[in-house]
């Protein structure tokens, strides 16, 4: 069965250090994975998906599937980047989106 | 280019009562998908809807229904309402690709089933 896993709800960081958010997934076929991202008051936003190997507001992500992760980092934290981070699973061509739970991300000055 | 949009923003209703969900689709988009997202958790897929035919459905029950018009909107419909569907309902919009679609969620309609 497809699913994906952030075992951190809470991540509290300074500003300035790293910050990873972790991500697994289990999927039978070839993934597809995004990054979604929802500040505070805003709707859940697009942050970069694995196909584009983009980087945006700083983070990159890379699929490892030897390990079955999608890890979300930045090298140094901003305080504009304190909001709720989602993983996601494409289980189709279509983009239907198997999401987690969800990790929220503090910095503080 | 207009974004997606829901309506209403809250909407509060009594167990057994029936709901209808809107959502107007980002400019030229003509797919569109629905998500419930409960407290504390992830959004789950309930169904899709491409030129007005349901195209995938997740892992919920026949009163959820579903509806999506030539103009690409769509509404969600939520029969015999229950406790456990007070939740943030997602409506998210794409247009299909040869690559795999990216979705664009509105600001979502907040539930609450009393």
């Amino acid at each position: 069965a497809q699913r994906v896993t952030q075992p951190e709800k809470l991540l509290s960081v300074f500003k300035g250090a790293p910050v990873e958010l972790k991500c697994n997934y289990s999927y039978s076929g070839s993934p597809e994975l995004f990054w979604y991202v929802q500040y505070s008051r805003q709707r859940l936003q697009l942050l970069l998906r694995h196909i584009s190997r983009e980087s945006i507001k700083g983070f990159t992500a890379d699929l490892n599937k030897g390990e079955t992760s999608f890890h979300l980092k930045k090298p140094f934290a901003q305080e504009e980047d304190s909001a709720m981070y989602y993983c996601a699973l494409a289980t189709d061509s279509w983009g239907k989106l198997q999401f987690g739970a969800g990790t929220q991300v503090v910095v503080t000055p | 280019e207009t974004g997606v949009t829901q309506s209403p923003t809250h909407l509060i209703k009594t167990r057994g009562q029936q709901v209808t969900l809107r959502c107007s689709s980002q400019s030229g988009h003509n797919t569109v998908s629905w998500y419930q997202q409960a407290l504390g958790q992830g959004p789950q897929f309930i169904f899709q809807y491409y030129r007005e035919e349901e195209n995938g459905r997740g892992n919920f029950p026949p009163r959820f229904s579903g509806l999506q018009f030539p103009n690409y909107s769509s509404e969600l419909n939520v029969n015999a309402l229950e406790l456990d569907d007070s939740a943030l309902y997602l409506c998210a919009s794409s247009f299909r690709t040869q690559q795999t679609d990216t979705q664009y969620f509105g600001p979502g309609t907040r539930l609450t089933v009393l």
